[in-house]
């Protein structure tokens, strides 16, 4: 079973630093991108960025660029996502998910694309 | 563009038909992908590609695609379909991607 479970949840105060994890099973963790996706309470979803692993390639949400940190271990087949300096608006729910693609495929990206399967959620609070 | 816009809300009548539309330029480009997410869960793949399924999804779901629009549609509403629901294409750069803005759908 294709697999993505997320860290616990985090209470944090302003300033501090915090890493959240995804790890992946039963698929080639190294062949697949991992996408980050944020939901802030009562909101709709975001997408922060995406990484393949195999070779840590990372795009970022121009919205997201500079603020948070997408990394990867491949060799334990886990995603991370980071913050330096968290503030109280990074409070929210944050989703890891396997992105994929098919159909006709240029060099640089395919007309299908979807995310599949996603973790159950990391809830990241933060408050002085 | 890297927008893509739902309508905030529609409500069926149970047994009905609803369908759900996604706005935006990249979808002149790039197929939408359509996820189901209910109170205190993850989203959950419904459609992807032109009209696909994934295993589990009942038949009743079902995608279309046409211009700049696209859209789910739930065929016979059942009360376990009342969710929100987001699409999700790449953006017109094709670099990254982007989730519409939502639609709650409300089973009467």
């Amino acid at each position: 079973e294709v697999q993505l479970v997320q860290s616990g949840a985090e209470v944090k105060k302003p300033g501090e630093s915090l890493k959240i994890s995804c790890k992946g099973s039963g698929y080639s963790f190294t062949s697949y991108w991992i996408g980050w996706v944020r939901q802030m309470p009562g909101k709709g979803l975001e997408w922060m960025g995406i990484i393949y692993p195999g070779d840590s390639d990372t795009r970022y949400s121009p919205s997201f660029q500079g603020q948070v940190t997408i990394s990867a271990d491949k060799s334990i087949s886990t995603a991370y996502l980071q913050w330096s300096s968290l503030k109280a608006s990074d409070t929210a729910m944050y989703y890891c998910a396997r992105h994929l693609e098919g159909g006709y495929c240029s060099s640089t990206s395919c007309y299908y694309n979807w995310f599949d399967p996603w973790g159950q959620g990391t809830l990241v609070t933060v408050s002085s | 563009s890297s927008e893509l816009t739902q309508d905030p809300a529609v409500s069926v009548a149970l047994g009905q038909t609803v369908r759900i539309t996604c706005q935006g330029d990249s979808l002149r480009s790039y197929y939408a992908s359509w996820y189901q997410q209910k109170p205190g869960q993850a989203p959950v793949l419904v459609i992807y590609g032109k009209n696909n399924r994934p295993s589990g999804i009942p038949d009743r779901f079902s995608g279309s695609s046409s211009g700049n629009t696209a859209s789910l549609t739930i065929t016979g509403a059942q009360a376990e379909d009342e969710a929100d629901y987001y699409c999700n294409s790449r953006d017109s750069s094709g670099n990254h991607h982007v989730f519409g803005t939502g639609t709650k759908v409300t089973v009467l």
